[in-house]
C-alpha cells in the first residue's frame, strides 16, 4: 500500500532554516509528483510547492518566492523541503502528498503523517 | 495567489444534504477541470474526497458529489451522518502551473 512517510518534528529559531524528508513507498517514486502543504494552527491548507519525481522540475508559491527549495533523491526514493529565513508564522505542521495522476487523476490522493516546525526564539 | 473563497461553517441535520461552494477565478476553477476536495478531522492529515471536480476515488462513499459553474464549483454531501462533521477544503490546478486551496468549511452535523 502506498504510504508517505515524514520526518520527525522540528524547533528552530527565527532566521534559521529547516530541511524536512518525505520518504514514500508502496509505488515507483518517479511516476507521481509530490507536493507540498502547509497548515499553521487554526489556519486552512496552504500549497507551498510540488516537484516532478521523474524529473525533477519544481514550482512553488509565489508565496515563498526565494526562500523555499524543493529536491527529491531518486536512488533515496525521498523528497525534501528547505524553508529559509523562518519566522513565527512559519510555525505550522508541513505535509508532503503525491498527486494522483497528471493530467488523468489530478488530486492528492495520499498524504505524509505531517511534520511539525516550531519556530520560536 | 489568493485562496479559493469558501463559507466559513455549513450546517445541517442527519439524514439532509449540504453544499458547500469554492468560488474561484478565470485563472483556476474556470480554466480547467482540476477541482479537488479534501475532508480532514482535527490532528489529522487530509483525505481525497473528489478530483476532477466530479469523480469519487475508490473508497469514498457516493453520498460525496462534485460539480462546477464558471468559476465557482461545489462539494455536495446527501444523507448527511454525524460522522461527516469535519473541515472540507476546495483545491484547483492554476494557469500559473500552482495550485491554490480554499479558506476551509467546517461543517457541523446538528
Amino acid at each position: 500500500q502506498v504510504q508517505l512517510v515524514q520526518s520527525g518534528a522540528e524547533v528552530k529559531k527565527p532566521g534559521a532554516s529547516v530541511r524536512l524528508s518525505c520518504k514514500p513507498s508502496g509505488y515507483t517514486f518517479t511516476d507521481n509528483a509530490i507536493h507540498w502543504v502547509r497548515q499553521a494552527p487554526g489556519q486552512r491548507l496552504e500549497w507551498m510547492g510540488w516537484i516532478n519525481g521523474g524529473n525533477g522540475f519544481t514550482k512553488h508559491s509565489q508565496n515563498f518566492q526565494g526562500r523555499v527549495t524543493l529536491t527529491r533523491d531518486t536512488s533515496a526514493s525521498t523528497a525534501y523541503l528547505e524553508l529559509s529565513t523562518l519566522t513565527s508564522e512559519d510555525t505550522a505542521v508541513y505535509y508532503c502528498a503525491r498527486l494522483a495522476q497528471w493530467p488523468s487523476e489530478v488530486g492528492l490522493d495520499y498524504w505524509g503523517q505531517g511534520t511539525l516546525v516550531t519556530v520560536s526564539s | 495567489q489568493s485562496a479559493l473563497t469558501q463559507p466559513a461553517s455549513v450546517s445541517g441535520s442527519p439524514g439532509q444534504s449540504i453544499t458547500i461552494s469554492c468560488t474561484g477565478t478565470s485563472s483556476d476553477i474556470g480554466s480547467y477541470n482540476f477541482v479537488s476536495w479534501y475532508q480532514q478531522f482535527p490532528g489529522n492529515a487530509p483525505k481525497f474526497m473528489i478530483y476532477d471536480v466530479t469523480k469519487r476515488p475508490s473508497g469514498v462513499s457516493n453520498r460525496f458529489s462534485g460539480s462546477k459553474s464558471g468559476n465557482t464549483a461545489s462539494l455536495t454531501i446527501s444523507g448527511l451522518q454525524t460522522e461527516d462533521e469535519a473541515d472540507y477544503y476546495c483545491s484547483s490546478y492554476t494557469t500559473s502551473d500552482t495550485w491554490v486551496f480554499g479558506g476551509g468549511t467546517k461543517l457541523t452535523v446538528l
